[in-house]
């Protein structure tokens, strides 16, 4: 049962423009959540986060949107670089849960000059 | 530069072989993890590791052993794997509060192993 999901597998998006990647998931004990992007055989690098108590964080060209009733977040990134071309995956966890974090599928992104 | 160092990067083993992947860290994290990844799919925790005391088992056989040696050292002990563990291998770190995570999990580059 997957608990936090990422429907669209890829996306490609212009330079410049902006990228958005969604973020749905089923556990209305999750309260924290995490967005990590990763370049192949790299490790996941932690991109931004935000607490259940906001609806939105942002760090520089990263924002994160959480829209709890709809149990869904997204992650914009504006401008779009070619840099940004990576897998992102979202994640998730619940306070007592002893650190377990659930990620998602993971989205593909492309941008494209 | 990663502040979580994973030894080896690469790894080939035979199913009766032992051997041993390796993670440190010098962030002062109390928190260390082992992740398993499949091509295409998400991280899956295996282990948790909190103040040097196993905290989480996410069922996985026996095969795989973890070890913390100390605050700063992970290991995973590996013998008679199949070709399905097959996967990239992560170690991460992370601060602890009480009640659980407590901010995000710093990631190594992986150790990629190949089961024959």
């Amino acid at each position: 049962d997957q608990q936090v999901k990422q429907n669209s597998p890829s996306l490609s998006v212009q330079e410049g423009r902006i990228s958005i990647l969604n973020c749905d998931y089923t556990n209305s004990m999750f309260d924290y959540f995490l967005w990590y992007k990763k370049y192949p055989a790299e490790g996941p690098t932690f991109l931004i986060s935000i607490s259940s108590i906001k609806d939105k964080n942002e760090d520089g060209r990263f924002t994160v949107f959480l829209n709890k009733s709809a149990k869904h977040l997204s992650l914009h990134i504006v401008p779009s670089q070619p840099g940004d071309s990576a897998v992102y995956f979202c994640a998730a966890s619940a306070t007592g849960t002893a650190s377990k974090l659930t990620f998602g599928t993971g989205t593909r992104l492309q941008v494209t000059l | 530069d990663t502040e979580v160092t994973q030894t080896p990067k690469h790894l080939v083993m035979g199913m009766t072989n032992k051997k041993s992947l390796k993670c440190e860290q010098h962030m002062g994290h109390r928190a260390m993890y082992w992740y398993k990844q499949k091509a295409k799919k998400p991280p899956e925790l295996m282990f948790v590791y909190s103040y040097e005391k196993l905290s989480i088992n996410e069922s996985v056989p026996s095969r795989f052993s973890p070890e913390c040696p100390n605050s700063s050292l992970l290991n995973l002990h590996l013998h008679a794997l199949q070709p399905e563990d097959s996967a990239l291998y992560l170690c991460a770190s992370s601060q602890l509060r009480r009640g659980g995570l407590t901010g995000e999990l710093f990631f190594g580059e992986g150790s990629r192993l190949t089961v024959l």
